[in-house]
Formats: C-alpha cells, sequence, structure tokens
C-alpha cells in the first residue's frame, strides 16, 4: 500500500530537550515536505527535499532542521524545542516533477513542548 | 506572495444540506487548484483539484470550478451527509514548483 508513514504520532516534551519526528515514504518520491498546522493558519511549509541530500527552506523554518540521506527518509529535527513549536506536523511526499502532481501526506504527529 | 483564503468556520449543517464553502486565491500565473479534506484524527487527502481555467474537480459529490476571471474555486455538494463532517482545505500550487499554499481551513459539521 503506498503511504507515507510518520513516528511518532503523539510527542509530549519539556522545552530543550532535543527530538527528532521520523518521516517515511515507499512510492519512490522524489519530493518531501514538511508542514506545520496551526488553527487559522492552514498548513504552513517548513521545510521541502526536492531529492537527496537537496534540501531548502519553506516558509517558516526557524528552529527546524531537516535531512535526506536516503531518498524514502526526511526526518524533522528539533534541537532545542520551545513551546511555540506546539503544533500538529506533517510530511508529504509527490513526485518530482512539478506543478500538477497530487502530494501524498502522512497521518500527522501531535507534538506538544511544555 | 501567493495566498488562498477561505471561509471560517465552523459550518453546521443538517443532513441532506446544500453545502458550499467560498475559496478565493492570490497568485501570478496559472496555479493548479486542489481541495484536501482531514477527517478527524487523519492526515489531508486530495479531495479533488483543477488544473487551467474553466476546470472542474469532482470526487464524492463534491465539485469545484477553476474560476479564473473571479480568482475562485468554491467547494460544493448538493446533499451533504454525516460523514461529510471533516476540515477542509483550499491550497494552489503553482506550475514552477511543489509547495502548496493553504487557506486556513473550515470546518464542517453535519448533524443528523
Amino acid at each position: 500500500e503506498a503511504q507515507v508513514t510518520q513516528n511518532p504520532r503523539y510527542l509530549i516534551t519539556v522545552t530543550g530537550k532535543k527530538l527528532t519526528v521520523t518521516c517515511s515514504q515507499n512510492m519512490n518520491h522524489e519530493y518531501m515536505s514538511w508542514y506545520r498546522q496551526d488553527p487559522g493558519l492552514g498548513l504552513r511549509q517548513i521545510y521541502y527535499s526536492m531529492n537527496v541530500e537537496v534540501t531548502d527552506k519553506g516558509d517558516v523554518p526557524e528552529g527546524y532542521k531537516v535531512s535526506r540521506k536516503e531518498k524514502r527518509n526526511f526526518p524533522l529535527i528539533l534541537e532545542s524545542p520551545s513551546p511555540n513549536q506546539t503544533s500538529l506536523y506533517f510530511c508529504a511526499s509527490s513526485r518530482g516533477d512539478r506543478g500538477r502532481n497530487e502530494q501524498y501526506f502522512g497521518p500527522g504527529t501531535r507534538l506538544t513542548v511544555t | 506572495g501567493d495566498s488562498v483564503t477561505q471561509m471560517e468556520g465552523p459550518v453546521t449543517l443538517s443532513e441532506e444540506a446544500f453545502l458550499t464553502i467560498n475559496c478565493t486565491y492570490t497568485a501570478t500565473g496559472y496555479p493548479s487548484l486542489f481541495w484536501y479534506v482531514q477527517y478527524p484524527g487523519e492526515g489531508l487527502q486530495l479531495l479533488l483539484k483543477a488544473t487551467k481555467a474553466d476546470d472542474k474537480g469532482s470526487n464524492k459529490g463534491f465539485e469545484a470550478t477553476y474560476r479564473k476571471e473571479t480568482t475562485s474555486f468554491h467547494l460544493e455538494k448538493g446533499s451533504v451527509q454525516v460523514s461529510d463532517s471533516a476540515v477542509y482545505f483550499c491550497a494552489l500550487k503553482k506550475a514552477a514548483g511543489n509547495k502548496l499554499t493553504f487557506g486556513g481551513g473550515t470546518r464542517v459539521l453535519v448533524k443528523p
């Protein structure tokens, strides 16, 4: 089954404790992206990757890091989480040729930073 | 920059009522337009899309027409069911990229 998986689904942590949210897709997609969802703001892009070893900032990259060492994986790293990073996070992937391709979303990771 | 504006919710309807969710966009060029749906506790699923002016996207009884003259992509369904209760997101994607720009989402609640 074609899918995007994220782990963990739920995470409660404290300010400053480094964490990683994993994302994996099994569709051989070139493009992967992270979004955060906040009430009334919709989804905003954090980082994206066009292919292995190619990453770039989205609209709200501050406080986040990513890496793309393998095509299927695109982890999101919070080196020193803060309460304003409490949010619902989604990973997405699509084929690399641009424009009209559907993006497939993971189930989401709800992060709470206290 | 690009932006998408959709009506705020929540929208509360009775079963079999007509649903309209307004969506307008601001973008240069000719973006593709999408409606995504998020059911409780789940990720986003593509509901329908349109890639050029006057295209109509349709799926599961939902429809939306790409209106370039009014920069709109309103979502409609003629007879909603309780199972349509969800959050609906309008989004656009430029032809030259993969990034989706989302509206704020509209929560729809359908009561029996």
